[in-house]
């Protein structure tokens, strides 16, 4: 039973394409986020919804497009591609209590060509 | 805002030795604190997490951590290091908002035999 899930596992495409990554979580989490790792393992935030409400938007372009159609899936879209989104983009979800963990998924790896 | 440093960007020790990894937060109240741990091609999965109570905390993989508040740090140890726990560990710490932690820059750990 996989906890969050998210497709495609990698993704390779031209710049200025647009490109969608989908989410899903069975943990029964109320929140979900979307962070960014790039060449160098850095992690960063950029998304985070609670019952689909967007509650964090970090500095990210507005090429970027979270949608949350219920609190168990988060899913971004991606408009006019860049070489810099070139990164493993992780899907995530924890309930909106302090202390509690994240549970990520497996990561989608992008590739911008 | 809350950040967090981890000072050593790559870590190896022998198989069997003792492995201590090194946190340093900075937050002006008590901090939620985790430490996770990523595989290759995974995403993150908790280690172990500290809020309050006793400052050694035990986690998964017989891993530990012991908060020290003089010193603002979370260090993670393990007493004797298998081949399977070479892998990417970061160290995350959340302030006021609820669910938003921030990662360090993450340890490399590599495991020779």
């Amino acid at each position: 039973d996989t906890a969050v899930s998210q497709t495609p596992k990698y993704l390779v495409t031209q710049m200025g394409n647009d490109k969608s990554i989908k989410c899903e979580q069975n943990l029964g989490h109320d929140t979900m986020y979307w962070y960014k790792q790039d060449s160098k393992k850095f992690l960063k935030i950029m998304f985070s919804y609670n019952n689909k409400e967007l509650i964090i938007n970090e500095t990210v372009p507005n090429r970027f497009s979270p949608k949350s159609p219920d609190k168990a899936h988060l899913n971004l879209h991606i408009n006019s591609l860049e070489l810099g989104d070139s990164a493993v983009y992780f899907c995530a979800s924890s309930h909106k209590v302090h202390n509690s963990p994240l549970h990520f998924g497996n990561g989608t790896r992008l590739t911008v060509t | 805002a809350q950040s967090v440093t981890q000072p050593d960007i790559h870590i190896t020790v022998s198989e069997g030795a003792s492995l201590e990894l090194r946190c340093n937060y900075s937050y002006g109240a008590t901090p939620y604190l985790f430490w996770y741990v990523q595989s290759p091609g995974q995403g993150l999965q908790l280690l172990l997490k500290y809020f309050s109570g006793d400052t050694l905390v035990q986690g998964i993989k017989g891993f530990e951590a012991e908060f020290k508040r003089s010193q603002s740090s979370f260090n993670l140890r393990k007493p004797s290091v298998h081949w399977s726990d070479a892998a990417e560990y970061f160290c995350a710490v959340e302030g006021t908002n609820a669910g938003k932690s921030t990662f360090g820059d993450g340890t490399t750990l590599t495991v020779k035999p």
